[in-house]
């Protein structure tokens, strides 16, 4: 399966403080997207980050690339009680058209 | 605010009613998507749609059917709900091009007792 797989699956923190979560795929990508799932919601688009970028930035979110090792991270730098959702990795298995999504990590802010 | 709706938000049926789960995007999108997700699960791909009388199957083997008459519209209905169909269903929609992420709407959370 192209699915990519979140690690941690969950992870509790304090306000203020980083979260990092990875995401591992298994083939080739034209791009990776991150996503955010409120508890019962649809999931809202966060960063899009293609196959020969390495580093992408929007706010307070910071998104790796590896393609060496099939790879991403999501960094939330100071974080908020509000960052409290479930976080999905999705993958394009190369083809730019459907993506698979991973198991996701749900984080816990606490305040 | 996403510009994509799904109706309705909670749904109970019985076993055996069919049932058609609305999805509308007002951004003129070419894609459409449905996924189905039971809770604190991944996503999984049913249908998608790649424009006006065009519509596939996803990796997920789905008893449901999807229609794609209009751009804004892409229902899916199931024929004779079971309760293995108990899950929750999240249309999205996404630009023609690459490289655009998903726009998804609230979802449908389906139980079927």
């Amino acid at each position: 399966s192209q699915q990519g797989e979140e690690d941690p699956q969950a992870l509790s923190i304090q306000e203020g403080e980083n979260a990092t979560m990875n995401c591992s795929y298994k083939t080739s990508i034209n791009n990776l997207q991150w996503y955010r799932q409120n508890s019962g919601r649809g999931l809202v688009h966060l960063i899009l980050i293609r196959s020969n970028e390495r580093e992408k930035h929007s706010g307070r979110l910071r998104v790796t690339l590896d393609t060496s090792k099939k790879s991403s991270s999501l960094l939330i730098t100071a974080s908020r009680a509000a960052d409290t959702a479930s976080y999905f990795c999705a993958t394009d298995a190369g083809t730019g058209n459907q993506f698979y999504f991973g198991t996701g990590t749900s984080l816990t802010v606490i305040p | 605010e996403a510009d994509i709706y799904q109706t309705p938000r909670y749904l109970v049926i019985g076993t055996g009613k069919k049932i058609t789960l609305e999805c509308s995007q007002t951004m003129g999108h070419d894609k459409m998507y449905w996924y189905q997700q039971d809770p604190g699960m991944e996503l999984h791909l049913i249908h998608y749609s790649y424009g006006v009388n065009s519509t596939e199957k996803g990796d997920l083997s789905s008893e449901s059917t999807v229609s794609r008459i209009r751009t804004e519209h892409f229902p899916l209905t199931l024929e004779s709900a079971r309760p293995s169909h108990t899950s929750q269903y999240l249309c999205a929609s996404s630009e023609s091009l690459q490289g655009y992420g998903y726009t998804f709407g609230s979802g449908t959370r389906l139980t079927v007792v």
